[in-house]
């Protein structure tokens, strides 16, 4: 039972473009939601968040916008640069009780230059 | 370094022998999370402890695998008898809860164990 899906595994974009990750979740009671980029050998690196009152957060050059009625979210981001190649998760939590993080299966992002 | 550190970063064994992962978090983090991530897959949660408190496992967690906290500070996570179905990496996580946080939820990962069982 997958909670949280990640359809695509591999996203390729030219650099200075944007990049669109996509996500979907399917259990109603997940309030809180958060993009991880993760390098090869590393543990993820927590990149933006959003709480499911508001349907937009912004910092930088990426933002996360979250559909509550199509159980969706998206990362935007924007200008894509060579150093944003990386796999990116998403992830989903209940904030009341174990916080803990239902993760997908993760997209490979390659910026091409 | 103020993040979650984890001890080995790789470690490889021998099917049947036991071995032990630590992991020490930030320091003001209440919360203490293991996650196992396979290759291919999103981490998938084992157990948290709030606290000394382990509060919640997965059904992941099998008999051969144990987790302490014993002082509420750092933690460990011994697996016995491994089988090379448990080759993955061990990832530990730590956060404040969300009231402690401000109303946010973000899970500090470290670097990782990697166990790789011959």
């Amino acid at each position: 039972d997958q909670q949280v899906k990640q359809n695509s595994p591999s996203l390729s974009v030219q650099e200075g473009r944007i990049s669109i990750l996509n996500c979907d979740y399917t259990n109603s009671m997940f309030d809180y939601f958060l993009w991880y980029k993760k390098y090869p050998a590393e543990g993820p690196t927590f990149l933006i968040s959003i709480s499911s009152i508001k349907d937009k957060n912004e910092d930088g050059r990426f933002t996360v916008f979250l559909n509550k009625s199509a159980k969706h979210l998206s990362l935007h981001i924007v200008p894509s640069q060579p150093g944003d190649s990386a796999v990116y998760f998403c992830a989903a939590s209940r904030l009341q009780g174990a916080q803990k993080l239902v993760f997908g299966q993760g997209t490979r992002l390659t910026i091409n230059p | 370094d103020t993040g979650v550190s984890q001890d080995p970063r790789h470690k490889i064994t021998k099917r049947g022998q036991n071995v032990t992962f630590r992991c020490d978090p930030i320091s003001e983090h209440n919360r203490l999370y293991w996650y196992r991530q396979t290759l291919g897959q999103g981490p998938e949660f084992l157990t948290y402890f709030q606290n000394e408190a382990q509060l919640e496992k997965s059904r992941l967690l099998s008999d051969r695998f144990s987790a302490e906290r014993p002082k509420g500070s750092f933690s460990t996570l011994e697996i016995q008898r491994t089988e090379q179905g448990d080759s993955a990496m061990y990832l530990c996580a730590s956060s404040l809860t969300y009231r402690l946080a401000g109303g946010t939820g973000e899970l500090f990962f470290g670097e990782g164990s990697r166990l790789t069982v011959l």
